[in-house]
Formats: C-alpha cells, structure tokens, sequence
C-alpha cells in the first residue's frame, strides 16, 4: 500500500533553533499532505494543510512563521519549527490523502532542550 | 464544523474478551469513518473504515458499525489478544473537506 516515510523519528535540539521535519510519499504523488501534533496521551490536533505547489494552510492558532511547511515536490513535505521553545517538544506526524483514505507517517519526537 | 467524541478513554478487558468503542459525530454530511490503531511512538494505522452507505463492515476479529441517525459509529474487536493493546482514534471529516477531526482515543489494555 501507499506509505508515507517521515524523518528523522526523534530528534533532540537547544533552544532558539530550528528543526526540519521530512515526509516523503513512497510509489505515490500526494499533492496534498497534512501536519498534525500530538501531545502525550491526547489525541492529533491538525496544524496546517501542505498543498503542492502553493501556501499551505494554517488551522487557527497555529503560527505560520513559527511552523514553516513547504511542499514543493508531488513527493516531499517539510515541517521546519523555528527558534524551537520546550513547549514546542511534541510528537508531529504527517499523512497524505490516498484512494482508500489516509496514510500516516511514523511521527519524530521532537524533544527541546 | 465537524465534533467527535469517543468514548471511553481508558479500556482494560482480559484476553479473549471484546472490546467496543464507540463515537459520535456531530456533521449528518459526514460519509466517512475510519478508525485507527496507534502503537507507543509510532504514527497511526488505519485498521478499518466505513463508509456512510453501509451499517456495517467487518474485517477477521474488528469490525464497524454505523449508525447514519443516531451518528455515532463504533469499533469491536472480538478475541482480544495482548497485541491489540494500543490507542485507538476514531474519526470523521470536517464540514464536507479532505481536513479529518479525530477522536481523543482509547487506550485499550488486553490483560493476559
């Protein structure tokens, strides 16, 4: 089936600086990728839309220039959280629309120190 | 826009025993309910999915059922086994778009 594959799985950084956040649609073109955030023990809470070629979406609250995303191939979507703060630590996890619904990645734990 | 709610949150049954979870929804224009299985520190599974035409699919031990008036949608898995303990999400589209609202999970335990 259609995977999607998400780097790196767990990352560590300091604080104030940036992090960059790939997935890649293997075997399939997702014109469409979506970016969500986890917290422990809660559920996914959707931050932004990434549309090929164009400017991705943001959901309410989230802050585009703190969460960049870029999509600018059929297959690759990047998350880059800049000047990355503790609260920012958090397990993001990105999926893609295919025929039979939704392809997740496998999530980074981004840990700020 | 789009409300699901699931219940319940925690869910410990033994070995061989079923389990069920249920949701519901809030948007009568939702056609489309998957429900994922989410494993410690990986990204969620799609484990099995209905669509609004149908009361009921079933797949092995899971299946789902539907219910288009009431709105709500449920997972049951028969002779649970310690493998099936994980987080499991429901979830529904919101407002009629590609953007999906998820449950808030259960955390299913299959006691051996």
């Amino acid at each position: 089936g259609a995977v999607v594959s998400q780097h790196p799985s767990w990352v560590i950084c300091k604080s104030g600086t940036s992090v960059k956040i790939e997935c890649r649609s293997l075997d399939f073109q997702a014109t469409t990728m979506f970016w969500y955030r986890q917290f422990p023990k809660q559920s996914l809470m959707l931050m932004a839309t990434s549309n090929e070629g164009s400017k991705a979406t943001y959901e309410q609250g989230v802050e585009k220039d703190k969460f960049l995303i870029n999509h600018a191939s059929l297959t690759l979507s990047t998350l880059t959280v800049t000047s990355a703060h503790p609260e920012d630590s958090s397990f993001y996890i990105c999926s893609a629309r295919v025929v039979s619904g939704y392809t997740f990645g496998s999530g980074t734990r981004l840990t700020v120190v | 826009g789009e409300n699901v709610e699931q219940h319940p949150s925690t869910l410990s049954v033994q070995e061989g025993d079923s389990a069920v979870i249920k949701c519901t929804y809030s948007d009568s224009a939702s056609n489309y309910f998957p429900w994922y299985k989410q494993e410690l520190g990986k990204g969620p599974q799609l484990i099995i999915d209905i669509r609004s035409n149908v009361g009921e699919k079933k797949d092995q031990r899971i299946a789902v059922t539907l219910n288009k008036t009431a709105k709500h949608f449920s997972l049951h898995i028969t002779e649970t086994q310690p493998e099936d303990s994980a987080v499991y999400f429901c979830a529904a589209p919101s407002g009629g778009t590609y953007k999906y609202i998820f449950g808030t999970g259960t955390r299913l335990k299959v006691l051996a």
